[in-house]
């Protein structure tokens, strides 16, 4: 069965702090997606990333890294110089390939104070 | 391009009352999904469409049914509302055949089961 864990319920940091979200998996399959969520306080779901199993690269997009290691199972996601504006639910999510199973981790809070 | 539309947005409900939610989406997307978002737990899939006039089951489909009678609506039923369905629900819809593409969400119905 497929599981993904955010051990961080909530984390705060004042802004232009680094802050790293973590996200541990756990699948069977050898072919899986990742992805990461943001959910701001207006509801929404914002897509930010998707990663496919056999592509390890690590990702930069502006202020936005993440950091895939199949070794440890693991998609964290770090923002660089936070701003209020991050502050959301993120989640992260995994699939297998060719399957509409999509599991999501519980999510992490993130709050960044001015 | 409105994307994903949920209607309603907000309901409330009466233990054993019937309601039905519609999904709606103009991006011609042949996949559709239903889930469930209780706090701490993240996103659950409740039921799934690979295309027009097909559904599946998902992680907790019990108490839901659905239908997807035309490709771009994705209907979610609740014949006898329970408490234990008070959630946030939100809509899903993807394309790509060959390739796992983003989910687009919509903006979520607010359900109360009194």
């Amino acid at each position: 069965a497929q599981k993904v864990t955010q051990a961080q319920t909530e984390i705060s940091v004042v802004e232009k702090e680094d802050v790293t979200l973590d996200c541990v998996y756990e699948t069977r399959d050898t072919t899986y997606y990742l992805f990461w969520y943001k959910q701001p306080p207006s509801g929404e779901l914002v897509f930010l990333i998707r990663r496919n199993s056999f592509d390890e690269q690590n990702e930069i997009s502006g202020r936005y890294s993440w950091n895939f290691q199949k070794s440890t199972s693991s998609f964290n996601f770090t923002i660089t110089a936070s701003q209020v504006v991050d502050s959301a639910v993120y989640f992260c999510a995994l699939t297998p390939y060719n399957n509409n199973d999509m599991r999501f981790g519980a999510g992490t809070r993130l709050t960044v104070k001015p | 391009n409105a994307g994903v539309t949920q209607t309603p947005k907000f309901r409330v409900l009466k233990t054993g009352q019937s309601m039905t939610l519609l999904c709606a989406q103009d991006m011609n997307h042949e996949y559709m999904y239903w889930y469930r978002q209780d706090p701490g737990m993240g996103l659950r899939l409740i039921h799934y469409s690979v295309g027009e006039g097909t559904t599946a089951k998902g992680e907790v489909p019990d108490g839901y049914n659905v239908s997807r009678l035309k490709k771009q609506n994705f209907l979610l039923g609740l014949e006898s509302a329970a408490p234990s369905q008070t959630s946030v629900y939100f809509c899903a819809s993807r394309g790509g055949l060959a390739d796992y593409n983003e989910q687009f969400f919509g903006p979520g119905t607010r359900l109360t089961v009194l």
